[in-house]
């Protein structure tokens, strides 16, 4: 069936330092990659989300890669900050609306 | 605009009570989701209303769960009766909908906790 792997899990970095979150999807019809991100007890908020004709695509200092052929994306950030600290979420979608998520992973930056 | 409006926040139950969920889209959105999020894990689609029709259910434990969007804005979801292993954040999200892939918007949830 449907499925998105994410990794790692957990990421601990030093403020500062650039983190990177990958994804792996197995339905090739997918043509929609959102991330979202999901504060302790909040909402998940989409943070950046990427279209299967775009290879990458930047907002400030978050950007998603996306390489069709090996069926991956990955979420990078840079320059991270204290508030950058939270849990990341990846999807993919095929049209049909019904995003399959990947297990998140809890980002935290150290100060 | 106003965002994904959900209640309770948060309730507390008995295993084979029974619970309702109650969820208001962004207005304007025909696409409403129901998720169920378990800790430390992905949201994980129930169903999925396109207006006031159901595009995917299949997901949903239909034994215990219910949805219904009857006039296409607000939603309810029941669980009927709740098993221990139903704890979880519910969390709605609506989208614009139409024939491309358009973000979704959630709601901050409903954490239920089953005794």
């Amino acid at each position: 069936g449907e499925n998105v792997e994410q990794h790692p899990s957990t990421l601990s970095v030093q403020e500062g330092d650039s983190a990177v979150i990958k994804c792996t999807y197995s339905d090739s019809a997918s043509n929609y990659f959102p991330w979202y991100k999901q504060e302790l007890g909040k909402r998940p908020q989409l943070i950046i989300d990427i279209r299967s004709n775009v290879g990458e695509k930047k907002d400030q200092r978050i950007a998603v890669t996306l390489n069709k052929t090996a069926k991956h994306f990955s979420l990078h950030i840079t320059e991270t900050q204290p508030e950058d600290s939270a849990v990341y979420f990846c999807a993919a979608s095929k049209g049909t609306y019904k995003y399959i998520f990947g297990t998140g992973t809890r980002l935290k930056v150290l100060a | 605009e106003a965002g994904v409006a959900q209640s309770p926040r948060y309730k507390i139950i008995e295993k084979r009570q029974s619970v309702a969920f109650w969820c208001n889209p962004i207005s304007g959105h025909a696409t409403l989701y129901w998720y169920q999020q378990i800790l430390g894990q992905g949201p994980k689609l129930l169903i999925q209303f396109q207006n006031n029709g159901v595009v995917d259910d299949s997901q949903l434990p239909k034994d215990r769960f219910s949805a219904e969007r009857l006039k296409g804005v607000d939603s309810t979801l029941k669980i009927q009766p709740a098993k221990l292993e139903d704890s979880a954040v519910y969390l709605c999200a609506s989208s614009a909908g139409s024939h491309s892939n358009q973000p979704q918007h959630f709601g901050d949830g409903t954490r239920l906790s089953i005794l």
